[in-house]
């Protein structure tokens, strides 16, 4: 099974500010990795997929990088909505599905 | 528009089995390249998957649950089943179910990606006795 480590566990920082949230995979996924965006009380919402695309919807202030096992969610210029929590997920040809344990963007 | 929901007790006893029904609608699940998969998160926990569904019926299943665990269709009705035996206090959680991004190549067609694009609002199964 893959291990995905996210750091930090928890980030504060204020609106305007750059957030870079990282995501560590026990071995490659290659691009196959997701991003996901959760709030209190609801459902997680989709950010990114295979490393770096935007899901439908998303505005352009969140970007994703990496490849391999290192992979990075970047949101440009936070907005008072982003505070959340952040989960990577991995899809690679290794089942299980996995899922990091998350990362709190937290307003300081 | 697309839309998942999760229905089921929010209530189990310790040993009893779990059944949890997903009824969606605005995609088929007849259609290649779809599939639906749950996924659960203990309270202020991570999230982890459990199982999913393809259009073809080829299922699969997270190794620490396999044996408890079992997914099935409902084309006919849009429905995805989930049933978890042998329910232990630790099962306490937040289910969702979600669908598989659907992606398309001109050369394959439809096929998934492995990642969650919508999700139902999920519902809180507590097991106690």
């Amino acid at each position: 099974e893959i291990v995905l480590t996210q750091s930090p566990a928890t980030l504060s920082l204020s609106p305007g500010e750059r957030a870079t949230l990282s995501c560590r995979a026990s071995q490659s996924v290659s691009t196959y990795l997701a991003w996901y965006q959760q709030k209190p009380g609801q459902a997680p919402r989709l950010l990114i997929f295979d490393a770096s695309n935007r899901a439908t919807g998303i505005p352009a202030r969140f970007s994703g990088s990496g490849s391999g096992t290192d992979f990075t969610l970047t949101i440009s210029s936070l907005e008072p909505e982003d505070f959340a929590v952040y989960f990577c997920q991995q899809r690679s040809s290794n089942w299980p599905i996995t899922f990091g344990q998350g990362t709190r963007l937290e307003i300081k | 528009q697309i839309t998942l929901k999760e229905s089921g007790p929010t209530l189990v006893k310790p040993t009893q089995t779990l059944t949890l029904t997903c009824t969606f609608s605005g995609f088929s699940l007849s259609a290649s390249g779809m599939g639906v998969g749950w996924i659960r998160q203990p309270p202020g926990k991570a999230l982890e998957w459990l199982a999913l569904i393809h259009w073809n019926d080829d299922k699969r299943y997270s190794p620490s649950l396999k044996s408890r665990v079992t997914i099935t269709k409902d084309t006919s009705k849009n429905q995805v089943v989930l049933t978890m035996t042998n329910m232990d206090p630790v099962d306490t959680a937040t289910y969702y179910c979600a669908r598989l991004l659907p992606h398309y190549d001109i050369l394959t067609g439809y096929y998934p990606l492995y990642c969650f694009d919508c999700w139902g609002q999920g519902t809180l199964v507590t097991v106690s006795s």
